[in-house]
This record gives structure tokens, C-alpha cells and sequence, in this order.
């Protein structure tokens, strides 16, 4: 069946260090994968994306890299500040369909 | 250019009420999806619609859940004698285009069910 779930529930990272965030998918059919930051009583705003033909995209700050091999997903975001705080979701989606599924959600906290 | 408008914000409804969520899409969107949201999870797909249509349903209860999307006017996502387990997250998001990657979510509307 279809499933995007995460690893790591919580990661606490160091102010100024680079945090990594990891995805496992399962449905090879899907086209896009997308990072979204939900802080805490709104709703999820758009990271970043990245098509299933390729391997790394970079943004600012952000860098999502794609895994086919191992079904595997990941977002990089450099200099962590206290407002990356937050929770992470991938998700995916079919080029031909248009609903999202998410993961369950990674917690960034920031330590100062 | 306001973002996707979700009122109430807060709603709180007594168990067989009826409880409706409105969804303002961006200017100039005509792809609206809600997604509902429990607690510490991810989002769940329940309805897509585009004006006056709904697109794909599938994700949506059969029984007494019910969603819009008129030619004029919000989105409205209906929920008819609501239970707890109703409680959650509501979350709209709104897209220019179909199958467009970038959709852009509103503050959601926190229903809780007493």
C-alpha cells in the first residue's frame, strides 16, 4: 500500500548547526515530493520540491535530496535558527491525482 | 494578496449539532482541498473540489460529511450530527492549477466536539 512516514520523530539540534530530516516513502508511482513547516496553531507552509527524476534541489537555506534506490527522502536546512522550529512533513504526490499524503511529521527544536 | 481564509478559527459544537467550516481560496485559485488533522499526525486528504464540482472525494466520510465549493462565495465543509471523534484540525488549501505542487494552506478551523 501507499505510505510516507518519517524516522525520527523529534530532533533537537544545536543553534547554528545544520539539521537533517528524514523521509521513507513507498509508492514508487509518485511524481513530486514536497517538504511543509507547520508551526504550532497554523497551518503548513510550503518548503520546497523536488521531482522524482531527480536527486537534489536546493532552495535557501534548504536542500531536499531524493533517494529512489531506497525509497528515501531528506531535508537539509543549514545554520538552524529558532524560528526553523517546527514540525516537519513530507509528502507526496501523483502527477496524475492531486491530493497530498503526508507523513506523520518530524519535531525540529532548536536549542539556543 | 491575503492567503487562504479559514473562519471560525475556533468551533466548538455539542455532540448531533452541525458544524460548518468556510474556506476562502487565494485570489485567482479555483482548486480547493481540506485535509483534516488529529493531533501529533500528519494531514489526511478528505475532499478536492473545483467550482461547483467536486473532483474527488475519496477521502471524505459518506456518512454526514458533506463539502462545496459554489460559484460564489467560500468553500463550506459541512458536518451534520457531529461526535467527538469529529474533533480535529481542519485544514483548506487552495492551488491555481490542477496538479500543481505548490498549494498554499490556510490557519485551519480547531473543532472541538463536546
Amino acid at each position: 500500500g501507499e505510505s510516507v512516514g518519517l524516522h525520527l520523530p523529534t530532533l533537537s539540534v544545536q543553534e547554528g548547526d545544520n539539521s537533517i530530516i528524514n523521509c521513507a516513502y513507498s509508492n514508487s508511482a509518485s511524481d513530486y515530493f514536497i517538504w511543509y513547516k507547520q508551526e504550532s496553531g497554523k497551518g503548513p507552509q510550503f518548503i520546497i520540491d523536488i521531482r522524482s527524476n531527480m536527486d537534489k534541489r536546493q532552495g535557501q537555506r534548504v536542500t531536499v535530496l531524493l533517494n529512489k534506490t531506497v525509497k528515501h527522502l531528506s531535508l537539509q536546512i543549514a545554520a538552524t535558527q529558532p524560528g526553523d522550529s517546527a514540525v516537519y512533513f513530507c509528502a507526496e504526490k501523483k502527477s496524475s491525482g492531486d491530493k497530498l499524503t503526508f507523513g506523520t511529521g518530524t519535531r525540529l527544536a532548536v536549542r539556543p | 494578496n491575503a492567503g487562504v481564509m479559514q473562519n471560525p478559527r475556533h468551533l466548538v459544537r455539542r455532540r448531533g449539532q452541525e458544524a460548518r467550516l468556510r474556506c476562502s481560496p487565494m485570489k485567482g485559485h479555483s482548486h480547493v482541498y481540506w485535509y483534516r488533522q488529529l493531533p501529533e499526525e500528519g494531514l489526511k486528504f478528505m475532499v478536492y473540489l473545483q467550482k461547483e464540482n467536486i473532483i474527488d472525494e475519496s477521502g471524505m466520510p459518506k456518512e454526514r460529511f458533506s463539502a462545496e465549493f459554489p460559484k460564489e462565495g467560500p468553500s463550506i465543509l459541512r458536518i451534520q450530527q457531529v461526535v467527538r471523534g469529529d474533533s480535529a484540525a481542519y485544514f483548506c488549501a487552495s492551488s491555481r492549477n490542477k496538479g500543481g505542487t505548490e498549494a498554499f494552506f490556510g490557519q485551519g478551523t480547531r473543532l472541538t466536539v463536546v
